[in-house]
């Protein structure tokens, strides 16, 4: 099935960095979808992109939908220690499905 | 506030028990979902339900049951079957609509084997 590779698989930073994880797939996905999740808790929807080439934001992060439609990219800026969790990419699978295809993952550290 | 419950919080099982796990959502949303998520993977589906009576299997149904008599709500029952049942699992529901309706998730549901 389709899968989504997201990297890096963890990042440790320090507090006031800014941070950029992306996730690619092989097939074009129509719409990409970014969560956080923390730790013991279920994710939560941080941003949608639904067109190619569509830069959104959301307080300081900012997501892209890639040109080829193979790839998003999200940028936290200024990392404070609440930003601390994993962070996923998901999309739906080629076909119209009701399914989202998850990537594993991005794990952040923010040292204070 | 509008949003999905998932009950209990946490769970144990004894071998060859059955047991359910609750997920119920006030979001008025047709379409209900299980993932099961391990350390260090991303999330899995288990199975789904597009409307109230219907569901389908995902990639690891195996060992899993759902029921959907309403549309509030989509329980599933971890049986016997599973043997490695031990996992944190997650509800979630979303708008009808195809591909790419966000889906909404619940605070999961950690379940040990005793």
């Amino acid at each position: 099935g389709q899968q989504l590779n997201q990297s890096p698989q963890s990042m440790f930073i320090q507090e006031g960095e800014d941070v950029s994880m992306n996730c690619t797939s092989s097939s074009i996905f129509n719409t990409w979808l970014w969560y956080k999740q923390d730790p013991g808790e279920g994710p939560v929807l941080l941003i949608a992109l639904y067109k190619a080439g569509e830069l959104t934001s959301n307080g300081r992060l900012t997501a892209q939908f890639g040109i080829t439609r193979k790839d998003s990219f999200l940028n936290i800026s200024a990392s404070i220690p609440s930003d601390v969790g994993i962070y996923f990419c998901a999309g739906p699978p080629q076909g119209g499905s009701e399914k989202l295809v998850f990537g594993k993952g991005t794990k952040l550290t923010v040292n204070p | 506030d509008g949003g999905i419950t998932q009950s209990p919080k946490y769970l144990f099982r004894k071998e060859g028990q059955n047991v359910t796990l609750s997920c119920e959502q006030n979001l008025n949303h047709d379409a209900m979902y299980w993932y099961r998520q391990d350390p260090g993977q991303g999330l899995r589906l288990i199975y789904y339900s597009q409307i109230v009576n219907d569901f389908q299997k995902g990639d690891i149904a195996e060992g899993y049951s759902v029921s959907r008599e309403k549309k509030e709500s989509f329980p599933l029952t971890v049986t016997s079957a599973q043997k490695n049942p031990t996992a944190f699992y997650l509800c979630a529901s979303s708008l009808p609509g195809g591909g790419g309706q966000p889906q909404h998730f619940g605070d999961g549901t950690r379940l040990s084997i005793l």
